[in-house]
């Protein structure tokens, strides 16, 4: 149980185009699911967190225009990278909260390896 | 302010050899929880343990050993008869009770296990 999927695993783009990224929990209902960016060698660093129905919450620094979240269901949250630069290649992590953020584990998916050309 | 350091960079030892990865955290949090993740060369965050601030016992599951400490704040973390698939980076995470789920990770070990 409790597993997290994300799609595509790895995308190739040419910069100021958008690239979209899905991440849905198979097995179970997640009312919270979160975004972490990566780079290479170093530590994930939390982006936003999505909340079911509701507009996503913003780390500070993070531009919410060019990070678009959606989480539409209990299911899926979508980040759309808007009008992507080469400064945007990084690996995308989403993690879902099983049954609601406070106190429950966060699952996290595969991760999407962005490279913007 | 809450803080996870993780001051081992990268660990390398010999198959069979016991390893133990450090973990400090700060917090003026009392409700807490500390996280354990794996994450291996394909990237993906696979979760090894949760531990709340009110629970102090140490923990064994396997090769796998937990040593929570709240008088000096550390939540180590130790592989015992360490294996070639135990490479991989691992991450300590800590969570308040209020902050809506966001996690607070360490900068990451880089585990090394050599046959």
């Amino acid at each position: 149980g409790a597993v997290v999927s994300q799609h595509p695993s790895r995308v190739i783009c040419k910069s100021g185009t958008s690239v979209k990224i899905e991440c849905r929990s198979l097995d179970f209902q997640a009312t919270t699911m979160f975004w972490y960016r990566q780079f290479p060698k170093q530590s994930l660093m939390l982006m936003a967190t999505s909340n079911e129905g509701s507009k996503a919450t913003y780390e500070q620094g993070v531009e919410k225009d060019k990070f678009l979240i959606n989480h539409a269901s209990l299911t899926l949250s979508t980040l759309t990278v808007t009008s992507a630069h080469p400064e945007d290649s990084s690996f995308y992590i989403c993690s879902a909260s099983l049954a609601g953020g406070r106190t429950d584990t966060q699952y996290f998916g595969p991760g999407t390896r962005l490279t913007v050309l | 302010a809450q803080k996870v350091t993780q001051a081992q960079t990268e660990i390398s030892v010999v198959e069979k050899e016991d390893v133990t990865l450090d973990c400090v955290y700060e917090t003026r949090d009392t409700t807490y929880y500390l996280f354990w993740y794996k994450q291996p060369p394909s990237g993906e965050l696979v979760f090894l343990i949760r531990r709340n601030s009110f629970d102090e016992q140490n923990e064994i599951s396997g090769r796998y050993s937990w040593n929570f400490q709240k008088s000096t704040s550390s939540f180590n973390f130790t592989i015992t008869a360490s294996q070639v698939v135990d490479s991989a980076v691992y991450f300590c995470a800590l969570r308040h009770y209020n902050q809506g789920g966001k996690l607070i990770f360490g900068q990451g070990t880089e585990l090394s296990v050599k046959p």
